[in-house]
């Protein structure tokens, strides 16, 4: 079983749909978390962390649920510059960063 | 962009040969970290550099090396080349004041033939 799972998906959404995926984790001492955005053959970037409250940016929402150990990204009014594969990562400390392998969302008009 | 330069873009080499790779962090970014990425996976983390020491690393044989500068930027060196080291290698740089988050460059792509 891997460290980190996603659904790949592909999740193929209408314009203005919401959706979302989930990211479980097996290694309970996680603790950070976040979600990147990788567009095809592009490095991944930053799109949010995820805090124990749970944040919000704009039309995007991260969750942790520690005790079921995942994690969640919410995007609401989906735009087809969303399309792209979206990875979870998973930190025990401050060393090395666990990846899934992404979960691929196309928006379509 | 994060400020996080990689070279070269693209690399061809072949199976023996060696190869290194380079990354300069982002201003202020003390740590440096190098990850693989085969193609439909995501990134593996292959190790580690915080103030030019060796802070962690992932499954990889020794034939995967590598060094951080006194200016945090970082060499990765792959020796005896395999066709399975094919991939994206990506480093992403990180402050110990951030909480936790890293920045990718913008990646190797590396074919071994």
């Amino acid at each position: 079983r891997k460290e980190v799972e996603q659904d790949p998906g592909p999740f193929n959404v209408p314009e203005g749909a919401t959706v979302a995926f989930n990211c479980t984790y097996s290694n309970s001492a996680s603790q950070s978390f976040f979600w990147y955005r990788q567009d095809c053959r592009k490095e991944p970037k930053l799109l949010m962390s995820v805090y124990s409250s749970g944040n919000e940016d704009g039309r995007f929402t991260a969750q942790l649920n520690r005790a079921s150990q995942y994690i969640s990204l919410l995007i609401r009014d989906s735009k087809l510059s969303d399309s792209a594969t979206y990875l979870c990562a998973v930190r025990p400390n401050a060393g090395k960063s666990t990846f899934g392998d992404g979960t691929t969302l196309t928006v379509k008009p | 962009e994060t400020g996080v330069t990689q070279s070269p873009t693209h690399l061809i080499k072949t199976r023996g040969q060696q190869v290194t790779l380079r990354c300069s962090s982002q201003s202020g970014h003390n740590t440096v970290s190098w990850y693989q990425q085969a193609l439909g996976q995501g990134p593996q983390f292959i190790f580690q550099y915080y103030r030019e020491e060796e802070n962690g690393r992932g499954n990889f044989p020794p034939r995967f090396s590598g060094l951080q500068f006194p200016n945090y930027s970082s060499e990765l060196n792959v020796n005896a080349l395999e066709l399975d080291d094919s991939a994206l290698y990506l480093c992403a740089s990180s402050s110990e004041s951030s909480y936790n988050e890293q920045f990718f460059g913008p990646g190797t792509r590396l074919t071994v033939l």
